[in-house]
């Protein structure tokens, strides 16, 4: 069994201040993880993922996520925030990538992220 | 690469009625995914292919859903005697079949039964 929790439901920063989105997962695999982006009316377009090789993930857009197996998190941050990053961000865990369920991701609640000017 | 495309991007229809919804996956791609998202939630599985074989249902998929892919290119996903909890976008997504290749959404169906 796997479950994502998503520690906030709306996140508001102000332009260029640092953004960081929390997430705690839970995996009876050794799990992959991702951080999906969500903008209106767009489909979900994948930021990051996590597959059991650096432990710290570099995605688009200046986004990247540490995996700390011991705090069972995967937190995702950006040094300095854009408006045109205001969009639902989704943390995700799929089974180990090379089980026959892969693909059969566990998605988050989501946050969403405001970025004021 | 032209991306995952869905077909119709809205549905409105009335209670009772069925409804067909189409995704063209990536060309390339043999793996293909059906999610469906409700507001304030994050997507859940539905079902997923593997060419035309279809290896895994949810138990959210009811007896009057039925998904089909039946040359494994195209899919498409209808839902029998519609009712209005199955007003959601149903997302669809396609991927390689390769270890830990990512899945690729299209902008998915926004289905609302009055």
């Amino acid at each position: 069994a796997q479950s994502v929790t998503q520690l906030d439901s709306h996140v508001s920063v102000s332009e260029g201040t640092p953004v960081l989105l929390r997430c705690n997962y839970s995996s009876s695999y050794s799990p992959s993880l991702f951080w999906y982006v969500q903008h209106p009316n767009k489909g979900l377009q994948l930021l990051l993922k996590y597959t059991s090789a650096a432990t710290l993930v570099k995605g688009i857009n200046g986004f990247e996520a540490e995996f700390k197996k011991s705090e069972t998190s995967f937190h995702l941050t950006k040094p300095s925030a854009h408006m045109s990053d205001a969009a639902e961000y989704f943390c995700v865990v799929s089974p180990n990538a090379g089980g026959t369920s892969y693909g059969k991701l566990t998605f988050g609640q989501g946050t969403i992220l405001t970025v004021h000017p | 690469d032209t991306g995952v495309s869905q077909n119709p991007r809205h549905k409105i229809t009335k209670r009772g009625q069925n409804v067909t919804f189409r995704c063209d996956p990536i060309s390339e791609h043999n793996r293909l995914y059906w999610y469906r998202q409700t507001l304030g939630q994050g997507p859940e599985f539905l079902t997923y292919f593997q060419n035309e074989a279809q290896l895994e249902k949810s138990r959210l998929l009811s007896d009057r859903f039925s998904a089909e892919r039946p040359k494994g290119s195209f899919s498409t996903l209808e839902i029998q005697r519609t009712e209005q909890g199955d007003s959601a976008m149903y997302l669809c997504a396609s991927s390689a079949y390769r270890g830990n290749s990512p899945l690729h959404f299209g902008n998915g169906t926004r289905l609302t039964v009055t």
